[in-house]
């Protein structure tokens, strides 16, 4: 198994300029979650699936949109990238829910000039 | 939503030192997890703790979820151990988990 895969693993946008960050995961988990991480704090997280065609918001779901098409991708876009979205990106999935053992990508490191 | 406080917020360890790092968290919650976040970035599952005890080799962490607090003891650390530990409640509704600030450990040689 490949478990969580990110891509890009780095990427640099000018303000304003749209772009979708990809996470897919073949462990047929229902839960997958995307986080951010700014530097010497904790993860945010900033929205979540439960399963395929169901999403909801998280802590910091402004500047974010999601879907989940299938289960196993969970896209994360951001339509007008601001300099306030400059973070690592994290990606997560779990068998069924947030209580179940959390299973994380790499990371995406972006920045926004 | 649920408050998680760390502590210490740093940490720095002579190899093979003792360490407790403790959790407090403000709600209720049915389940709790500890991350390693290693210096390249990467985040690993340590522990899925509700409640009592559970080890794996020289670590090991309690939950007592009725005085909302997790203790995650390391023992004889090594260099490997350095890095972020993180931990994360969830809620009861089991669909969000909120993170610590973390405890930044560092374990000199």
């Amino acid at each position: 198994n490949a478990g969580v895969t990110q891509t890009p693993k780095f990427q640099v946008l000018k303000t304003g300029q749209s772009m979708t960050l990809q996470c897919a995961q073949d462990m047929n988990h229902e839960y997958m979650s995307w986080y951010r991480q700014d530097p010497g704090m904790g993860l945010r997280l900033i929205h979540y699936s439960v399963g395929a065609g169901i999403t909801d918001q998280g802590e910091v779901p402004n500047g974010y949109n999601v879907s989940r098409s299938t289960t196993e991708d969970f896209p994360l876009r951001l339509l007008s990238a601001a300099p306030s979205q400059t973070s690592v990106y994290f990606c997560a999935s779990s068998l069924s829910g947030a209580h179940n053992e959390q299973f994380f990508g790499p990371g995406t490191r972006l920045t926004v000039l | 939503g649920i408050q998680v406080e760390q502590s210490p917020p740093d940490l720095i360890l002579q190899e093979g030192a003792n360490s407790t790092l403790r959790c407090n968290f403000s709600d209720s919650v049915n389940n709790l997890q500890w991350f390693h976040q290693n210096p390249w970035g990467q985040l690993i599952n340590l522990f899925y703790i509700p409640s009592g005890t559970k080890q794996n080799g020289r670590l090991s962490a309690t939950t007592v979820a009725t005085e909302r607090y997790s203790l995650l003891y390391i023992s004889s650390s090594q260099t490997t151990d350095s890095g972020v530990y993180f931990c994360a409640p969830n809620n009861n509704a089991g669909n969000m988990l909120t993170f610590g600030g973390g405890t930044r450990l560092m374990v000199k040689p």
